[in-house]
């Protein structure tokens, strides 16, 4: 197993576009996060699964924004009407979450998005 | 509320030299804390671990602190290499949750290496 997997690694669209990210976990984790990350500040935690269920989502979440993890292994993150404010890394980790858990969150490459 | 803070924002230092990060946190109850280091356009990659009884850890070059009293842990860079040029992020983790509640990330300090 190589890591946790994201694509595209960059995105550039026109505003009002939809775009999507997939990520592929380590294969063993159970839990999955994504995150987004804007230039010079620390990721910010948009949501996050429990095999395929969806147990929290942050405000940041608005509603042009949807994830799934619909068999509990890949996840997508889906954003609709992209506006410039969308511009950022988006960020995926996942974790054994359970007994073999030790905190450490696995992240991907990140998916860089630009909407002109 | 939970919060944690990172200083410096950012630090230019020259090659061979050592540096120290900061990281003042408020999270409570604590779990642990960890360090990770983002190379840019990268993702970030866990450096250390700190559980509440524990001082001091060493991992290369990189030696963390926390003292949980005062809630401050430090991060220190012995004889700098160019590699080490990235931002480091501070995030705390409370004992239950996964959520925007469990984990709390610093800023991060970006850390510059001059030849």
């Amino acid at each position: 197993d190589t890591g946790v997997s994201q694509n595209p690694r960059h995105k550039i669209t026109k505003r009002g576009q939809n775009v999507t990210f997939r990520c592929d976990p380590i294969s063993e984790h159970n839990r999955l996060y994504w995150y987004r990350q804007t230039l010079g500040q620390g990721p910010e935690f948009l949501t996050y699964f429990q095999n395929e269920a969806q147990l929290e989502k942050s405000r940041l979440l608005s509603d042009r924004f949807s994830a799934e993890r619909p068999k509990g292994s890949f996840s997508t993150l889906e954003i609709q009407r992209t506006e410039q404010g969308d511009s950022a890394m988006y960020l995926c980790a996942s974790t054994p979450w359970g007994a073999r858990d030790t905190g450490e969150l696995f992240f991907g490459e990140g998916s860089r998005l630009t909407v002109l | 509320k939970n919060q944690v803070e990172q200083s410096p924002q950012s630090l230019i230092i020259l090659e061979g030299k050592n540096c120290t990060l900061q990281c003042n946190y408020t999270v409570s109850p604590f779990s642990n804390l960890r360090w990770y280091k983002q190379d840019t356009g990268r993702g970030p990659v866990s450096l250390t671990i700190m559980t509440f009884s524990e001082n001091t850890k060493s991992n290369g070059r990189y030696t963390a602190t926390l003292d949980a009293d005062t809630k401050q842990s430090s991060l220190h860079i012995t004889a700098s290499q160019l590699s080490d040029s990235a931002s480091y992020i501070c995030v705390v983790s409370r004992p239950s949750g996964g959520g925007a509640d469990g984990l709390t990330f610093g800023k991060g300090t970006h850390l510059i290496i001059q030849p």
